[in-house]
This record gives C-alpha cells, structure tokens and sequence, in this order.
C-alpha cells in the first residue's frame, strides 16, 4: 500500500495553463506539505497544512493556491503556468507539526512547462 | 534554523563502511538531527533521526558528539543500491509549534563495484 501517492506522476503543459496536482496519505498523519526541487535538486518547502489549515506559506507566487479537503488530502493548483514552474513536486507528511518523526514523501511529480 | 554543511560527493566501494558528516554549528537546543536518503525519480526517506549520542537501526547509525556541532551517518557494508543523495537536516523539536525541515545540498554517494 502506498502511503503517500500523487497524481499525476508526469505532467507536460503549455505555459498559461492551469493544472492541478493531487496528493493523498493513508497514514493517518495530521500535518502534509509541498515541496519544490528545481534542475539544481534543491528540495524547497512551499507550503504545510495540518488538519486543514495552512501553517506554512513560504514565499510563492500566488499562481500556486493549495488545498486541503480534509487531513489526508493536499492538492496543489497552479494557475497561469510559466517555464520556470518547471520542476519536481514532492508531498510530504508527517505525524505533528514538528515532524519528530520524519516525513514519509511522495514520488514527486515532474512538472514540464513548455 | 540551522544551517548545516555536508560533502557535495562521496564515493566507496561495495562492502566498505561509508562515513558521511554534516556540521551544524548552529544548532538549536531544541534541534534533532535527520537524515534522508533520495534515489533519483523519488522523494527522500527518512533514514534515521537523532538527539545527541549514538542511535542505531537496521539501516545506519548516526553518531553525535556532545557539543552537537555535527554529526555523522554511518552505512555499514555499502552496496550498489545505496548509491544515492544523502541530506542532513536540524529542526526543532519540542518547540511547541510547527517546524520546517530545510533540505541542503545534499552529498550525493557513489557506490562502485
């Protein structure tokens, strides 16, 4: 069983689209998050939601508006999308706010903006 | 947060014992120390976390001195398939409020035959 599984793994758009990404965890965790790995593999925190509410909004365009129906789902939508949108998308969870635990990732989604 | 500094590579050869460290001179009282494991196409793994003195499980261990300045993950009898990026982080603990983990460089280790 996966624990935490995005859809869709690949996803290849034209710029000035609008995609969504969706991420579901069967773990029972409470706290799930967004994260961003650009071509350099830096993995950067976009955002974090823990039992529906946002706690973590890091400096994104707000083309990015996340959304969190109930505390095992986070999708991600992005609107208008540009080149530099470009990128891996990795969701996260963990058990807490303080992820004492670890976070258990996703496989990512590879976004290709053309 | 703390920032934390780690080799950018790495390279060993199968069957040998591989010895990764990260500084952290910043780290916070409340800090733990993690590491994460990501092979390519894939999302990091948590491999083992930390406190201050030795923790072992069946993946690694991870070594920390006293004054926590840094710490180091032990992989014993690597092979091919633990060829992968490694990534130390620090966050809070205990810090009644939400925590960030922040993702480094990474050390991206190369296993050969």
């Amino acid at each position: 069983d996966t624990a935490v599984s995005q859809t869709p793994k690949y996803l290849v758009t034209q710029m000035g689209n609008d995609k969504s990404i969706k991420c579901e965890q069967n773990l029972g965790h409470d706290t799930m998050y967004w994260y961003k790995q650009d071509s350099k593999k830096f993995l950067k925190i976009m955002f974090s939601y823990n039992n529906k509410e946002l706690i973590i909004n890091e400096t994104v365009p707000n083309r990015f508006s996340p959304k969190s129906p109930d505390k095992a789902h986070l999708n991600l939508h992005i609107n208008s999308l540009e080149l530099g949108d470009s990128a891996v998308y990795f969701c996260a969870s963990s058990l807490g706010l303080q992820g004492d635990y670890g976070y258990t990732f996703g496989s990512g989604t590879r976004l290709t903006v053309v | 947060l703390a920032k934390t500094t780690q080799p950018i590579s790495m390279d060993s050869y199968e069957g040998q014992e591989v010895n990764i460290t990260c500084s952290h001179n910043n780290i916070a009282t409340n800090d733990y120390i993690t590491w994460y494991q990501q092979f390519p196409s894939q999302g990091p793994r948590f491999i083992i976390q930390g406190y201050k003195t030795k923790v072992t499980n069946e993946v690694a261990s991870l070594f920390i001195p006293a004054d926590r300045k840094s710490s180091t993950l032990s992989l014993p009898r690597v092979s091919l398939s633990d060829t992968a990026v490694y990534y130390c982080l620090v966050g809070g603990m205990f810090s009644g409020g939400y925590n960030k983990l922040i993702f480094g460089a990474g050390t991206r280790l190369a296993v050969h035959p």
